[in-house]
């Protein structure tokens, strides 16, 4: 397996612009995890599914935040519009179906900025 | 709120001594516990799992879990300066779902 596949690797984009990443988990993994991260704040969970299902999005900092997962090889993560405060390092990861012996599998990430 | 406190450091060690790197978490229920590595510019990648109290080796990395104290370490020993990196320490939530990472700990170790 390629394990997880994040495109773009990276993305320059202007305030208030639409942008999308994207994100292919291991196949056979059915948890999904969004993370940003920054200097300041570190990992930080944004949202994760479950069998394609969102389980907890509590994470999603503002409406402005969306994601999907409309089947199991597929994710997008979503802002709209862009700030500059979202520019971080964003990863995707995915974990096995064993929950209790299993580790999460992050991507490259995609680093983003917005000027 | 659930979660993994780590000092962020810097930890500096010598080329060749002892890293200890520490975390505690909150959620009582959880069972299983990972160090992560990362690299500047790099994504996290695991070097170590534990899910038992006790001690356990792999290779020059020992992982330590005390589930009373809450209390999870990692030990590098002969530490090299490749080992210069951020340690994430991370725990499974009681659900299973969702793994909650620390801030992570910068090590530098000096050749």
């Amino acid at each position: 397996d390629a394990g997880v596949i994040q495109s773009p690797r990276h993305e320059v984009t202007e305030m208030g612009q639409e942008v999308t990443l994207r994100c292919k988990p291991i196949s056979g993994h059915n948890s999904l995890f969004w993370y940003r991260q920054t200097m300041m704040r570190g990992l930080e969970l944004l949202i994760y599914f479950n069998n394609n299902v969102p389980i907890d999005d509590s994470g999603m900092p503002e409406d402005r935040f969306s994601a999907k997962m409309p089947n199991a090889s597929f994710s997008t993560l979503k802002i709209q519009p862009s700030e500059p405060r979202d520019s971080a390092v964003y990863f995707c990861a995915s974990q096995g179906p064993l929950a209790s012996d299993t580790e999460a599998f992050f991507g490259q990430g995609t680093r983003l900025t917005v000027v | 709120q659930k979660e993994v406190e780590q000092n962020s450091g810097p930890l500096s060690v010598p080329e060749g001594a002892i890293a200890s790197l520490n975390c505690t978490y909150s959620d009582r229920g959880s069972q299983s516990f990972f160090w992560y590595r990362q690299y500047s510019g790099k994504s996290p990648e695991l070097i170590m799992s534990i899910y038992s109290n006790g001690d356990k080796e792999d290779g020059r990395f020992t992982a330590q879990l005390n589930k009373a104290s809450q209390y999870v370490s990692l030990l590098i020993r002969d530490s090299q300066p490749s080992d210069s990196a951020t340690y994430l320490c991370a725990a499974l939530d009681t659900g299973g779902f969702k793994t909650i990472f620390g801030a992570g700990t910068r090590l530098f170790v000096k050749a």
